[in-house]
């Protein structure tokens, strides 16, 4: 199975910084990485898809790069509905899975 | 609207079984890919389970492969998992979730609010 491990497991950050989570998948998966985000109680949301590309709807302060086995989501100004947390997540080879998870709070 | 609702989640005693289902609306469900992921009590996702539009490939996650069972009914734009020999580790939020594709990848575009499924004695 293809491990996604992702950094850090939390962060503490002000409204309008620069926010940046990264994850790594222990073998190559190319460009086959999503990003998806959840707030206590609700369902994931999907926010990026193959890596870089912006789901319809999502803010564009939210992107995503990477390649290989190292990819990064940013959010470029952190706004209150932003506080959440973040999960990373391969479809190259089943089983899929999911990083565990970064929790974005408030400082 | 898209619309993903799942039902059929409860407390059931260990070596138990159950089914959930997940009621979709607003698409055409027979073009989709469907998919049941799970979070356990202050823990990540875990993906159980996928089946495609035509009911195969099925594939299954080995922690409930041979326990769970995932199917679908395209004339009642449902998708059920059937779950039997329930243990404590299956206590979680099931999500049923739609499957879409896009450059080059899969990725699960909406989910339904999920059904609480416990496991306990």
């Amino acid at each position: 199975d293809i491990q996604m491990t992702q950094s850090p497991s939390s962060l503490s950050a002000s409204v309008g910084d620069r926010v940046t989570i990264t994850c790594r998948a222990s073998e190559s998966i190319r460009r086959v990485l999503n990003w998806y985000q959840q707030k206590p109680g609700r369902a994931p949301k999907l926010l990026i898809y193959a890596a870089s590309s912006l789901q319809s709807g999502v803010p564009s302060r939210f992107s995503g790069s990477g390649s290989g086995t190292d990819f990064t989501l940013t959010i470029s100004s952190l706004q209150p509905e932003d506080f959440a947390t973040y999960f990373c997540q391969q479809s190259y080879s089943i089983p899929w899975t999911f990083g565990q998870g970064t929790k974005v709070e408030i400082k | 609207e898209v619309q993903l609702v799942e039902s059929g989640g409860g407390l059931v005693q260990p070596g138990g079984s159950l089914r959930v289902s997940c009621a979709a609306s607003g698409f055409t469900f027979n073009n989709n890919s469907m998919n049941w992921v799970r979070q356990a009590p202050g823990k990540g996702l875990e993906w159980v389970s996928y089946i495609s539009s035509s009911s195969s490939p099925i594939y299954y996650a080995d922690s409930v492969k041979g326990r769970f069972t995932i199917s679908r009914d395209n004339a009642k734009n449902s998708l059920y998992l059937q779950m039997s020999s329930l243990r404590a580790g299956d206590t979680a939020v099931y999500y049923c979730a739609r499957l879409d594709s896009s450059g080059g990848a899969y990725y699960m575009d909406v989910w339904g609010k999920g059904t609480t499924v416990t496991v306990s004695s």
